[in-house]
């Protein structure tokens, strides 16, 4: 049974950066997949932010791309992200996501968010 | 950037009746890089079709997906009280990866 948990503190200040983990259950961070991270506003939709493959190559969102950056630990089964100059529009649940795209599979399974609200 | 709009907003229908929600995407792409979601209150979104038409393992069979080029459809065939939830499509055939708004499935 494959699990994902995202970690990280609910509060960030306004300009601070965000610094969330997923750790990965029942999976390996093999070359089968991309690892994903996926926002959503309350009460709205949801939104892309980047990739990261076992590598370490990255695929981010252009409309995030100068504030994100993304790493992986294989060994330690955990894959990370930081979000820079956070501003009350970067409130958001926060999900990591097993990202099966290689296998034309889309993103088969999801952590259960993680609420991270900016304000001072 | 593959832009998805999805229709209707929201939908109100009775348990056992047939759902059918519309994606539609802004230039032609590959069908088989499109997904559906389910989302219920409070829960993240759950992988329902791939591949525009392939159910994902534990999707029921009432859910069916179809179509291809810029016009993709779900069709609930007929709605379970669980089925009662916010629907998204998704293209994941190249960054950036997009959603649509999502339509509502509401008991009417």
């Amino acid at each position: 049974q494959v699990q994902l948990q995202e970690s990280g503190p609910g509060l960030v200040e306004p300009s601070g950066t965000l610094s969330l983990t997923c750790t990965v259950s029942g999976a390996s961070i093999s070359p089968s997949h991309w690892w994903s991270w996926v926002r959503q506003p309350p009460g709205k939709g949801l939104e892309w932010i980047g990739e990261i493959f076992h590598s370490g190559s990255t695929n981010y969102n252009p409309s995030l791309k100068s504030r994100v950056s993304m790493s992986v630990d294989k060994s330690a089964k955990q894959f990370s992200l930081r979000l820079s100059s956070m501003t009350a529009a970067d409130t958001a649940i926060y999900y990591c996501v097993r990202d099966k795209r290689i296998a034309e599979i889309g993103f088969d399974y999801w952590g259960q968010g993680v609420l991270v609200t900016v304000s001072a | 950037e593959i832009v998805l709009t999805q229709s209707p907003g929201t939908l109100s229908l009775s348990p056992g009746e047939r759902a059918t929600l519309s994606c539609r995407a802004s230039q032609t792409v590959s069908s088989s890089y499109l997904a559906w979601y389910q989302q219920r209150p409070g829960r993240a979104p759950r992988l329902l079709i791939y591949g525009a038409s392939s159910r994902a393992t534990g999707t029921p069979n009432r859910f069916s997906g179809s179509g291809s080029g810029t016009d993709f459809t779900l069709t609930i065939s007929r709605l379970e009280p669980e089925d009662f939830a916010v629907y998204y499509c998704q293209y994941y055939g190249g960054s950036p990866y997009t959603f649509g708004q999502g339509t509502k499935v509401e008991i009417k």
